[in-house]
């Protein structure tokens, strides 16, 4: 069956530094990935998508992903993070399976310290 | 181009009545998925259609249902409503049928009482 894990529930970093979310997936096929962030009390705003291709992927708001096969890993990265940057933020996998379904992981929280 | 829309976004239900919520996907797009989404248990994957088809269900127990209609247009109807019920229930939607990127709405906020 697919999953999504993000080990870190939270993450803490000071403004301007750089973010690693880390995620992992395990899915059979050639996986679709995806990064979302909720702000509060907002619905899920796409970051990035990888579906086929180059495996460095850029999203908007300055982030990047990179795809490793072989870790079965899809980490979010920024090089400097901003205050508004404090969310919450999902890995998912799009599986096709009979009809298609996106599994999100369980969420990483950012907290930004001035 | 609009983005998804749904409705009610708050409402507060009584154990044991029932609640359906809208969703209308963005334009053109015609599969639509449900989410509910609650602090312990993250995003739960409940249900895709499309085409006026379910073609993909999540693990939750009967009293969760959902149809599509002609114009795409989602709904979803909670019967005998349990307090773990509340949660904000998200609705997305993407071009299909072949795999793609779901784009989400806003969310129902619902609290059972």
């Amino acid at each position: 069956a697919q999953s999504v894990t993000q080990p870190d529930i939270h993450i803490t970093v000071s403004e301007g530094a750089s973010l690693e979310l880390r995620c992992n997936y395990s899915y059979g096929a050639t996986p679709y990935l995806f990064w979302y962030v909720q702000s509060p009390g907002q619905g899920l705003q796409l970051l990035l998508k990888y579906f086929s291709g180059d495996t460095l992927v850029q999203g908007i708001k300055g982030f990047e992903a990179e795809f490793k096969r072989s870790q079965s890993s899809f980490n979010l990265r920024k090089p400097s993070v901003h205050w508004s940057d404090a969310a919450e933020y999902f890995c998912a996998v799009g599986a096709a399976t009979g009809g298609f379904k996106t599994i999100f992981g369980a969420g990483t929280r950012l907290f930004v310290k001035a | 181009k609009a983005g998804v829309t749904q409705t009610p976004r708050y409402l507060i239900k009584t154990r044991g009545q029932q609640v359906t919520l809208s969703c209308s996907p963005i334009s053109g797009h015609r599969s639509v998925s449900w989410y509910q989404q609650t602090p312990g248990q993250g995003l739960q994957f409940l249900f895709e259609y499309f085409s006026e088809t379910q073609r993909n269900k999540g693990n939750f127990p009967g009293r969760f249902s959902g149809r599509q209609f002609s114009n795409s247009r989602s709904e979803m109807n909670v019967s005998t409503l349990e307090l773990g019920d509340s949660a904000l229930y998200l609705c997305a939607s993407s071009a299909g049928p072949s795999p793609d990127t779901i784009y989400f709405g806003e969310g129902s906020w619902l609290t059972v009482v």
